[in-house]
């Protein structure tokens, strides 16, 4: 089946560092890749599309400047977090899926500012 | 986007099976119906996908009735480790909709 894998699973930095988290799509490749965050206790709320070779679409309160996202290759997505702050602390979570499939999920990257 | 209504929580004991109910009164006609399973801190893992009737793979079954304002999602004899949140979707033919999740079932399995 379709695998996508997230890297990094944990990351702790101090306030003011940048973060990056890639997404790959491993046995298929992605146009699209989607982009979730999810507080505690609460469910996914979409942040950003990423497309392949343009721009990424951000969701209506989402800053594109804070978030930068990067679709450089069809199996390869990253979400770089700029001047991270406690408030961004978060689990960050993406998706993909083959064409007419399901979407599958990464197994989330845990930020923790400090 | 087709919204959803589902229970936010369920307790079940091992060996039991479950059926979580889901409501999406306004699905569209080329919508289908997706479920997903999620442990703490981990991604939704793909369930099931159905358009309509019965859709059976070798962890659930889904069952959709005619007007397909609702699905049910029949987990037979669970497990501790079904423990988890189950999202329902409504999801868009072709495979790159957005998903847009419910606050999910809380499935408690007790011994």
């Amino acid at each position: 089946g379709a695998v996508v894998s997230q890297h990094p699973s944990w990351v702790i930095c101090k306030s003011g560092t940048s973060v990056k988290i890639e997404c790959r799509s491993l046995d298929f490749q992605a146009t699209t890749m989607f982009w979730y965050r999810q507080f505690p206790k609460q469910s996914l709320m979409l942040m950003a599309t990423s497309n392949e070779g343009s721009k990424a679409t951000y969701e209506q309160g989402v800053e594109k400047d804070k978030f930068l996202i990067n679709h450089a290759s069809l199996t390869l997505s990253t979400l770089t977090v700029t001047s991270a702050h406690p408030e961004d602390s978060s689990f960050y979570i993406c998706s993909a899926g083959p064409g007419g499939q399901p979407q599958h999920f990464g197994d989330g990257t845990r930020l923790s500012i400090l | 986007l087709a919204k959803t209504t589902q229970p936010i929580s369920m307790d079940s004991y091992e060996g039991q099976e479950v059926n979580i109910t889901c409501s999406h009164n306004n699905i569209a006609t080329n919508d289908y119906i997706t479920w997903y399973q999620q442990f703490p801190s981990q991604g939704p893992r793909f369930i099931i996908q159905g358009y309509k009737t019965k859709v059976t793979n070798e962890v659930a079954s889904l069952f959709i009735p005619a007007d397909r304002k609702s699905s049910t999602l029949s987990l037979p004899r669970v497990s501790l480790s079904d423990t988890a949140v189950y999202y329902c979707l409504v999801v868009g033919a072709g495979g790159y909709s957005t998903l847009t999740f419910g606050k999910g079932t809380m499935l408690l399995v007790s011994p």
